[in-house]
């Protein structure tokens, strides 16, 4: 079947732009989690998404970031007034949390988007 | 805060040996931790995931230890190939988060 999949999978953009990173995760899967890896770094955890409740919005680096996701599904990541800093790899990955079930939160990931802000 | 440690940045192993990665967490106990691969240019790929009452599991030539005691796994690969290698990255969920090592770079050398 089919996995995470993510676009653009490479985006340039100009200092002070805005930008929408898209996210499709595996069907049926409750839970939705947006990281970013800079060059050589480790997985940073931006926000997680679970079903119907509320996200857990406590990795977004600044108000400059936001994500939503529609209908339990698509899940969009913007960024307002792109830094240089922002420059990235945004990885998305999505996890089957089965009600009853053994608590395993395995992520499938996406390919990411690179984001190059100049 | 929860903080992640993995032994090295790099490492490099002969073809046919066995290569030993180490993640070291803080301040937490995990009812389970991950082990991820990945490739240059792709996203992290699940392997293995140990709960903290299991000491040891396999797959394969892989192998994990989970240490509550000394908040340490250990991950294996066996008879490595160059096939492997790649960037392994350990995880545990922290509350609602999850947390990743900063990874090791495995390079298995023909």
């Amino acid at each position: 079947g089919a996995g995470v999949s993510q676009s653009p999978s490479n985006k340039v953009t100009e200092k002070g732009k805005d930008v929408e990173l898209r996210c499709d995760p595996i069907s049926g899967h409750t839970a939705l989690y947006w990281y970013r890896q800079s060059l050589g770094q480790g997985l940073e955890f931006l926000i997680y998404f679970q079903g119907n409740s509320a996200p857990d919005k406590s990795g977004l680096p600044s108000d400059r970031f936001s994500a939503e996701r529609t209908g339990g599904s698509v899940s969009t990541l913007t960024i307002q007034r792109t830094q240089q800093e922002d420059s990235a790899v945004y990885l998305c990955a999505s996890s089957l949390l089965l009600a009853g079930g053994p608590r395993t939160d395995t992520q499938y990931f996406g390919p990411g988007t690179r984001l190059t802000v100049l | 805060s929860q903080k992640i440690e993995q032994n090295s940045e790099a490492l490099n192993i002969q073809e046919g040996k066995t290569a030993t990665l180490t993640c070291n967490y803080t301040n937490y106990s995990p009812a389970y931790l991950q082990w991820y691969r990945q490739d240059p240019g792709r996203g992290p790929v699940f392997l293995l995931l140990i709960r903290e009452n299991e000491k040891e599991k396999r797959k394969e030539r892989l192998k994990v230890t989970f240490d509550t005691t000394l908040k340490q796994s250990l991950f294996h690969i066996t008879a490595s190939q160059p096939a492997d290698s790649a960037t392994y990255l350990c995880a545990l969920r922290y509350g609602q988060n999850f947390v990743f090592g900063p990874g090791t770079r495995l390079s298995v050398l023909p």
